[in-house]
């Protein structure tokens, strides 16, 4: 089974618009954590938020917010005042355990999202 | 923000010739360092994992015999594609990861590899 679903292979929004990435995963580890990155064309990979599965609220870096919906294993991606900039794709990520490998943990990725912002 | 640094970014060369790429983290020790694979509007799929000093962890289906990694310090690991052929041709990209720490993993920029 599928640990990361993005179910939105593309997406096309008018600039300004505020956007939802949606994210879902499958764990039965309690403590897990949940990243979004952005791959520009260019390749590399850009950290943009992280959410931990104990963390009480959910996590916002500027533009960028993450709806954590626990009991329904979501990590839906918001950005909110697209710019042109913001094209790329988005992957979420999940991360298990917390046991002595913790911080060494491999990333399960998802399909990613195909963003694009239209002028 | 922590810096990772991976080269080359991009090579070209003859299918048989085997090929090294480096992972290098500039101001943090990694005492992880993780080697994905990504093909063209795929997502990055993990082949190995690398711990400072010891041998790499290999992911099912990933030739250790074709893929070598080292590990050999805490900001440097490797990865030798030994006889490369067409079909490995592909986008490798590195990160980097300290242990007990909260912060993300972070990523080289990508070395894209073309065998002709």
């Amino acid at each position: 089974a599928q640990k990361i679903t993005q179910t939105q292979p593309g997406m096309f929004v008018q600039e300004k618009e505020a956007v939802t990435l949606d994210c879902t995963y499958d764990t039965s580890d309690p403590s897990y954590g949940l990243f979004w990155y952005k791959q520009p064309s260019s390749g590399e990979m850009i950290f943009l938020i992280y959410q931990g599965s104990y963390d009480q609220q959910n996590a916002t870096e500027g533009r960028y917010s993450l709806n954590f919906q626990k009991a329904r294993k979501s990590a839906n991606l918001v950005i909110s005042a697209s710019q042109l900039g913001d094209s790329a794709m988005y992957f979420c990520a999940m991360r298990e355990g917390r046991g002595s490998n913790f911080g060494n943990e491999k990333l399960t990725f998802g399909t990613g999202t195909r963003l694009t912002i239209i002028p | 923000g922590a810096v990772v640094s991976q080269h080359p970014s991009w090579v070209i060369c003859k299918s048989g010739t085997s090929v090294k790429i480096e992972c290098r983290s500039l101001d943090f020790q990694a005492t992880t360092m993780f080697w994905y694979r990504q093909f063209p509007k795929q997502s990055l799929m993990l082949m190995a994992t690398s711990n400072e000093g010891s041998k790499a962890t290999y992911e099912q289906g990933v030739e250790k015999d074709k893929f070598l990694i080292n590990h050999a310090s805490l900001t440097l690991s490797t990865l030798t594609v030994t006889s490369a052929h067409p079909e490995d041709s592909s986008f490798y990209i590195c990160s980097a990861a300290r242990r007990f720490s909260n912060q993300p993993q972070h990523f080289g920029d990508g070395t894209r590899l073309s065998i002709l």
